[in-house]
């Protein structure tokens, strides 16, 4: 089993939509959680961390549930600009290990 | 501020030949990691340096080597490559605290092995 899992997607929305990705974690030691963004062909990029008493962004909000190990992103009135794969990130062990998901794709159209 | 530069951005390699990768963090930041990116798979952790001196087996390490040269400075050496090896190479840096930290990235070295 993956440390980190998503379902990859993709996600096809329209513009507008409201749109919610999962991201589940093995390992109940692990510490802190954060939710990147990756554009196509170019670096990964923090978008937020994720906190034990969730957090918002904005159009963007992010909650953990340490009990059942899983994290979500909820994004609001999507927007063209929000196409992008969207990483979550478990931070585990002492020496500030970052374990990637495989991402989730999502797709915003007109 | 240049954060996390890689070097090269590109490259094309020959079965068995060597290269090295260089990755330079101007930030300060004690943690350095090396990934590869292939489709379907997310960004999988090849070695990674708590501080200068110390580097530990990420998840999918056969086939390369490191040397974090110093607190700047995190190469990731391939020492005869293969074609399961073509991937796209980030570097990222990060500082250590308690209860885990952020990651800073390059912008990726695309690599083929043919």
């Amino acid at each position: 089993r993956k440390e980190v899992e998503q379902d990859p997607g993709p996600f096809n929305v329209p513009e507008g939509a409201t749109v919610a990705f999962n991201c589940t974690y093995s390992n109940s030691a692990s510490q802190s959680f954060f939710w990147y963004r990756q554009d196509c062909r170019k670096e990964p990029k923090l978008l937020m961390s994720v906190y034990s008493s969730g957090n918002e962004d904005g159009r963007f909000t992010a909650q953990l549930n340490r009990a059942s190990q899983y994290i979500s992103l909820l994004i609001r009135d999507s927007k063209l600009s929000d196409s992008a794969t969207y990483l979550c990130v478990v931070v585990s062990g002492g020496y500030n290990k970052l374990i990637f998901g495989a991402g989730t794709r999502l797709a915003v159209h007109p | 501020n240049a954060g996390v530069t890689q070097t090269p951005k590109f490259q094309v390699l020959k079965t068995g030949q060597s290269m090295t990768l260089q990755c330079a963090q101007d930030m300060n930041h004690n943690s350095m990691y090396w990934y590869r990116q292939d489709p379907g798979m997310g960004l999988r952790l090849i070695y990674y340096s708590a501080s200068e001196g110390t580097t530990d087996k990420g998840e999918v390490p056969n086939g390369y080597n490191v040397s974090r040269l110093n607190k700047r400075e995190f190469s990731l050496r391939l020492e005869s490559a293969a074609p399961s090896q073509t991937s796209v190479y980030f570097c990222a840096s990060s500082p250590q605290r308690t209860g885990g930290t952020e990651a800073f990235f390059g912008q990726g070295t695309r690599l083929t092995v043919v």
